[in-house]
């Protein structure tokens, strides 16, 4: 079944404790990002990927590193989260001139 | 001003009825996206459009890009269409065009 796949669903850490949340495809995209979702303030870009080794910020890149050394995969980073980072978050994918398939989202709290 | 604005924010509308939900946006685009997001919280992509009119189903999508707005339009409406629509447009032509902003969405509920 073609699907993005996001662990944790759930997450709870605390201020300070580095975090990866991973998103794997299995459709051989070449694009993949990542957004962030808010009461109040929607959906909002953090990074993209338009391929291996190729990223670049969305409009909320603060306090997030991401990487793309293989097309499957593309992990967010929270080297030091703090609590303006908890959030509903969502990794997508989609060929060159394609529609978006998203992930199930990670619900991540920092307290 | 926001850089996509949806109308409305919430509707309401009972079985059957024909709904219409706005976009507008102010900047360039490559493309603009119609989404789903079910109330428990996964987002399905509808459609994506770079002109024109596109169906699926009961839904309608179009957008006219020199009056830079799109409609998504629901023909016989179900309960099961209760959601959120999101309208995201893809910015740019070049190095920016995967650059997606967020509309903040139109809830709907479809009562019987």
């Amino acid at each position: 079944e073609a699907q993005v796949t996001q662990n944790p669903r759930y997450l709870i850490t605390v201020t300070g404790k580095k975090l990866t949340v991973t998103c794997s495809q299995n459709m051989n995209h070449e694009y993949m990002s990542w957004y962030r979702q808010d009461p109040g303030l929607g959906l909002r870009q953090i990074y993209y990927s338009m391929n291996v080794e190729v990223t670049d910020k969305g409009d909320v890149p603060e306090g997030y590193k991401v990487s793309r050394k293989e097309k499957r995969n593309f992990p967010l980073i929270l080297e030091s989260p703090s609590p303006n980072q908890t959030s509903l978050y969502f990794c997508a994918s989609r060929f060159s001139a394609g529609g978006y398939t998203f992930g199930s989202g990670t619900r991540l709290t920092v307290v | 001003k926001n850089e996509v604005e949806q109308s409305p924010q919430n509707l309401t509308a009972q079985e059957g009825e024909f709904i219409t939900i706005n976009c507008s946006y102010s900047v360039g685009i490559s493309a603009l996206h119609w989404l789903q997001q079910h109330p428990g919280g996964g987002i399905v992509s509808l459609f994506m459009l770079s002109s024109g009119k596109k169906k699926h189903g009961r839904l309608i999508a179009t957008i006219n890009i020199q009056e830079k707005h799109s409609s998504l339009h629901i023909t016989a409406s179900h309960p099961r269409d209760s959601a959120v629509y999101i309208c995201a447009v893809r910015r740019g032509y070049t190095g920016t065009a995967s650059k997606l902003t967020f509309g903040t969405g139109t809830r709907l509920q479809v009562t019987l």
